[in-house]
């Protein structure tokens, strides 16, 4: 059972194209980080977001967290074949454990 | 930040024998987390491993069949034991660290270790 749901789960998109990865749960998080993957690798950290209706940009990414601390999201602005990977979306509960969503696989076609 | 190796990178393995893991990671952390992986899927946490007590384990995952070990605030090691083609699986190690971020927690993963069960 994932405390974190994913969505879309898969995305082939054309390079230049926006995207949003939507991340969802009905628990409460101390914080949220948003990791990217790529084959062979373990994840590697994006952001953290910890403050409720906070906005965070990277480059050409922007990540938002709820209001209530529940959802996320991930948009990427010009989606390039380098952004290809698997998206991870981590709630950190009780301030101990980070729990993983269900992963999001990116595709993006030059 | 942590850096965090893992030996063996990979392994294969026959059913009935175990592989044990090795953590190390470039700083001392209080919490160390083991990971389980399923080839382009999701990460499940198996374990939390804590220093000089017994692991916690999360639903679904026993002591008997993931043992852990964990000597000092750098070392862990996880082991599957009585191995079975459905643990064929990619095992990561994480560490939770705070390194003076104030209240934000992070966490680092190591490359992780790709076990097929033959």
């Amino acid at each position: 059972t994932q405390l974190l749901e994913q969505s879309p789960q898969f995305l082939s998109i054309q390079e230049g194209e926006n995207l949003t990865v939507y991340c969802n749960s009905s628990s409460v998080f101390s914080s949220l980080q948003w990791y990217r993957q790529e084959p062979g690798e373990g994840p590697v950290l994006l952001v953290t977001v910890v403050t409720g209706g906070e906005v965070k940009k990277l480059k050409r990414l922007t990540f938002q967290f709820g209001d209530a601390r529940k959802d996320s999201s991930l948009h990427i602005t010009a989606a390039q074949p380098g952004d290809t990977g698997l998206y991870l979306c981590a709630g950190l509960y009780n301030f101990n454990k980070f729990y993983f969503g269900s992963g999001t696989k990116l595709n993006v076609k030059p | 930040s942590a850096v965090i190796s893992q030996k063996p990178s990979r392994d294969i393995c026959q059913r009935g024998t175990s592989l044990t893991i090795q953590c190390q990671v470039d700083s001392q952390v209080t919490m160390m987390f083991w990971y389980r992986q399923q080839p382009g899927q999701s990460l499940t946490l198996i374990a939390t491993a804590n220093q000089g007590s017994e692991a916690t384990y999360e639903s679904g995952f026993v002591i008997d069949k993931f043992p852990i070990s964990r000597p000092n605030l750098t070392f862990s090691t996880l082991t599957v034991s009585n191995l079975s083609p459905e643990d064929s699986s990619i095992y990561l190690c994480s560490v939770n660290a705070n390194f003076g971020q104030g209240e934000t927690y992070e966490q680092y993963f190591g490359p992780g270790t790709r076990l097929t069960v033959t």
